[in-house]
């Protein structure tokens, strides 16, 4: 069974500082979703990795995947309060689509003034 | 914005009572997907369907839920004789078959069962 581990679990930051959340997951998997949820709405998508040593960059936030490792990560550069959300990773194992997507439990990032 | 759109928003029922969620995808998107996200957790998947073959179900989908996608366009989720463990919110995502296949999440409809 596919497991994707998420930590922290629960962040709080300052504005301005830099911060990384990982994700790891039991798998071979060449595919990674990165979401984004505000509280009480739907899932926002940040990003999608394809392959081994992929990087994707918008605003304030990267992310990267290491498909040997089985770790990805989304750093996040001079946090600023509009960024506070709970961010999850989702592994699609079956490649494609199929299975659907295994999330982990989120990371809760609270980013203060 | 032609966005995935779910109906309703938000359901009350008593215990024991059916109910029936719909979903609209994206227009031109082949996949459609179900999920189930309780309060804390990361959403889990229930099933899903290309065009409107039914090709997934996990074994969180018991006999009580029910799946359709008539004629591939909107999928209706059912739940019969609802429980309290069923409250979550139920996501629906669709993608297209090839590419990235980024799945696409509507706003979701929140259950409490009574």
């Amino acid at each position: 069974e596919l497991k994707v581990e998420q930590n922290p679990l629960f962040l709080s930051m300052q504005e301005g500082k830099n911060y990384t959340i990982y994700c790891n997951y039991s798998t071979t998997s060449d595919r990674l979703y990165w979401y984004r949820q505000d509280p009480g709405k739907s899932l926002e998508s940040l990003f999608v990795l394809l392959s081994n040593g992929a990087v994707k960059q918008e605003g304030r936030l990267m992310a990267s995947l290491d498909t040997k490792a089985r770790l990805s990560t989304l750093h996040i550069t001079a946090a600023v309060h509009d960024l506070s959300a709970t961010y999850f990773c989702a592994v699609d194992a079956a490649g494609g689509g199929a299975d659907g997507l295994t999330f982990g439990k989120g990371t809760h990032l609270i980013i203060q003034p | 914005d032609t966005g995935v759109s779910q109906n309703p928003r938000h359901k009350i029922t008593k215990r024991g009572q059916n109910v029936t969620f719909r979903c609209d995808p994206i227009s031109e998107h082949n996949r459609l997907y179900w999920y189930r996200q309780t309060l804390g957790q990361g959403p889990e998947f229930l099933t899903y369907f290309q065009n409107e073959a039914q090709l997934e179900k996990s074994r969180l989908l018991s006999d009580r839920f029910s799946a359709e996608r008539p004629k591939g366009s909107f999928s209706t989720l059912e739940i019969q004789r609802t429980e309290q463990g069923d409250s979550a919110m139920y996501l629906c995502a669709s993608s297209l078959l090839a590419g990235e296949v980024t799945q696409y999440f509507g706003p979701g409809t929140r259950l409490l069962v009574l």
